[in-house]
């Protein structure tokens, strides 16, 4: 069964903390795709990354950075010197390319920036 | 230019009532999506479309029906709406076809009320 896990609920960090979003993903296919997505309190869905499991290669972009392990199926994103803008609820999901156009979004961490 | 757009963005109105909301896309994609969000944020996929041909239905009760009368447009009928309907739903779209990784772009969300 496909799954992703978000264990963390909610995150709540003084400014300029950096932080840690943890996800956690269970698959048997060879071939997906791993996502994040951020839902500022606006609440509209921004895409963020998209990682296709041959590449494993850490990304930075900017305060944010991914790492995706696949040894410990995880895929987890840093912000490093968090700011009040960052304050959203963040998605992971995975796209499994064998099925039909089905993506699995985890349950989301609310991270909440303290100024 | 909004990529992915739906109407309307907010919806209150009366147990019982039919009501649409409809979305279009100028990505040029050729799938499309519904996916409704809960009260506690939990994204699910409700259907898919793959050129105007129904690819996914996450058994969604029967009074939901999605109409795609081309690759660019996707609206959500809902008849006889409950309390329980009372969600976000987002509209979606995607390319899976060229290869490139199926990457979901959403609309900004319809907030429907049922009361």
């Amino acid at each position: 069964a496909q799954k992703v896990t978000q264990a963390q609920t909610e995150i709540s960090v003084v400014e300029k903390e950096d932080v840690t979003l943890d996800c956690v993903y269970e698959t048997r296919d060879t071939t997906y795709y791993l996502f994040w997505y951020k839902q500022p309190p606006s609440g509209e869905l921004v895409f963020l990354i998209r990682r296709n499991s041959f590449d494993e290669q850490n990304e930075i972009s900017g305060r944010y950075s991914w790492n995706f392990q696949k040894s410990t199926s995880s895929f987890n994103f840093t912000i490093t010197a968090s700011q009040v803008v960052d304050s959203a609820v963040y998605f992971c999901a995975l796209d499994l390319y064998s099925s039909a156009s089905k993506i699995i979004f985890g349950s989301g961490t609310r991270l909440s920036i303290r100024p | 230019d909004t990529a992915v757009s739906q109407t309307p963005k907010y919806l209150v109105t009366q147990m019982g009532n039919d009501k649409s909301i409809k979305c279009e896309q100028n990505l040029g994609h050729d799938t499309m999506y519904w996916y409704k969000q809960d009260s506690k944020k939990f994204l699910k996929i409700m259907f898919s479309y793959n050129n105007k041909e129904l690819i996914i239905n996450e058994t969604v009760p029967n009074r939901f029906s999605p109409k795609s009368p081309d690759k660019a447009h996707l609206n959500l009928h809902i008849n006889s709406l409950e309390l329980g309907d009372s969600a976000v739903y987002f509209c979606a779209s995607s390319d899976r076809d060229r290869g490139s990784g199926n990457t979901i772009y959403f609309g900004e969300g319809s907030w429907l009320t049922v009361v």
